[in-house]
């Protein structure tokens, strides 16, 4: 089966910009996540789509970043406006069940850089 | 707060050796335990995972140990090869496998 796809894999920005990123997980799967991994940490979730609808958005910085998950299947994460905190690779996942019991399944990402 | 904590941050094994890296966690309330392989410019995958109602588990040279009184869990990688060189991660959640929270990684190097 394809994997989680995400674009575009590489983004450089100037800090006040905005930016947004595209993911399309895996067909079938209904829960879709987003992660931020800065350089040399693990990931931490940003949201949680269960279909087209918000599981869990707590730990998203809601003053400048935005999710949608529009018809329950493709989703975008926007910046706006960037930070340079925010230089990190942006991780999309994608899971069978609620729950993941399965695994997630990672993208390949998209890595961030904020000048 | 750090909810998950891993160690060692790195770890170089030579060929064949055994690399093991540990993990411990704060919330009682986790239930899933899993571990990814992270390779450069590729995202996490799922590697090995453990439920807390067993103690170890072991898929070909990988093995989980749990011990749930200490709230710890180790990787074990046996006859560790140079193609297992990549950044390993620990993580934890609620619900098998929902909203992981995920150790600080280790990166691992294996010498031929």
């Amino acid at each position: 089966e394809a994997g989680v796809a995400q674009s575009p894999r590489y983004k450089i920005i100037e800090k006040r910009q905005s930016v947004a990123f595209w993911c399309n997980p895996i067909s079938g799967h209904a829960t879709l996540y987003w992660y931020q991994q800065i350089l040399g940490q693990g990931p931490k979730l940003l949201i949680q789509f269960q279909n087209n609808g918000v599981v869990d958005d707590s730990q998203l910085p809601k003053d400048r970043f935005s999710a949608e998950r529009l018809k329950g299947v493709d989703s975008t994460l926007k910046i706006q406006p960037a930070k340079l905190e925010d230089s990190a690779v942006y991780l999309c996942a994608s899971s069978l069940f609620h729950g993941g019991r399965y695994g997630y399944t990672f993208g390949s990402g998209t890595r961030l850089t904020v000048v | 707060q750090q909810q998950v904590k891993q160690s060692p941050q790195s770890l170089i094994v030579q060929k064949g050796g055994i690399s093991i890296i540990n993990c411990a966690y704060e919330n009682t309330a986790f239930d899933y335990f899993p571990w990814y392989q992270q390779f450069p410019g590729k995202g996490p995958a799922l590697l090995i995972a453990i439920r807390p109602d067993v103690s170890e588990k072991k898929e070909g040279r990988f093995t989980i140990s749990f011990n749930k009184s200490a709230k710890q869990f180790s990787l074990h990688i046996m006859d560790s090869q140079p193609g297992d060189s990549a950044t390993y991660f620990c993580a934890a959640s609620i619900d098998a496998g929902n909203m992981l929270t995920f150790g600080g990684g280790t990166r691992l190097m294996v010498k031929p």
